[in-house]
């Protein structure tokens, strides 16, 4: 079974900094991908990026970026220059094809509070 | 504009009744999902539907249905037999050509009074 754990329950930042949420992912399939989702207070999930396992480079959208390694089953997400609108909760979740049916497991999430 | 939406925005439900959370989407995706969200906790996978006229079981779909009669439309019916219905429900679907990412719908909070 595929399992998230997301160890942040709240994180804060000062805008314009960086910040770095954590993921680590336990799971048996050689083939998997990891996302990561944001859900502002209106409650809407937003797809953010998404990281295919067999992917070498760490993927990049704009100001997010997901850090992977590999080894360590770990997929956090970056946010660079941290904007007021980015306080929201965050999910890490990830999804396997060894069922063909690429369903979502996610983790609890991180509130991130962006500080004016 | 092409996206999915959910409706009602909220919904009210009173012990014994069944009732329907609609999710319609334009994106012309084959597969829809419906999860189950708790305060505090990630999404937790009911159904799932890859093709018209097929579903399958999430991980809790005890005390829910769905149906799957055309290709834009995945309602989700939440009967008088899930004992803890409130929750907030977030509809998905995702796109043949790239079946791991799913985009989400605004979502429906139900309450029970």
């Amino acid at each position: 079974a595929q399992k998230i754990t997301q160890t942040q329950p709240g994180m804060f930042v000062q805008e314009k900094e960086a910040v770095t949420l954590d993921c680590t992912y336990d799971t048996s399939d050689p083939s998997y991908g990891l996302f990561w989702y944001k859900q502002p207070s209106s409650g809407e999930m937003i797809f953010l990026i998404y990281q295919g396992s067999y992917d070498q480079q760490n993927a990049t959208e704009g100001r997010y970026s997901l850090n992977f390694q590999k080894a360590r089953k770990s997929a956090n997400l970056v946010i660079s220059a941290s904007q007021l609108g980015d306080s929201a909760m965050y999910f890490c979740a990830m999804t396997d094809d060894g069922a063909g049916s690429y369903q979502l497991t996610f983790g609890k999430g991180t509130k991130l509070s962006v500080i004016p | 504009d092409g996206g999915i939406t959910q409706s009602p925005k909220y919904l009210f439900r009173k012990e014994g009744q069944n009732v329907t959370l609609s999710c319609e989407q334009n994106l012309n995706h084959d597969a829809m999902y419906w999860y189950r969200q708790d305060p505090g906790q990630g999404l937790r996978l009911i159904y799932y539907s890859q093709i018209v006229n097929d579903f399958q079981k999430g991980d809790i779909a005890e005390g829910y249905s769905v149906s799957r009669e055309k290709k834009e439309s995945f309602p989700l019916t939440v009967t008088s037999a899930q004992k803890n219905p409130t929750a907030f429900y977030l509809c998905a679907s995702s796109s043949p050509t790239s079946q791991e990412t799913q985009y989400f719908g605004p979502g429906t909070r139900l309450l029970v009074l």
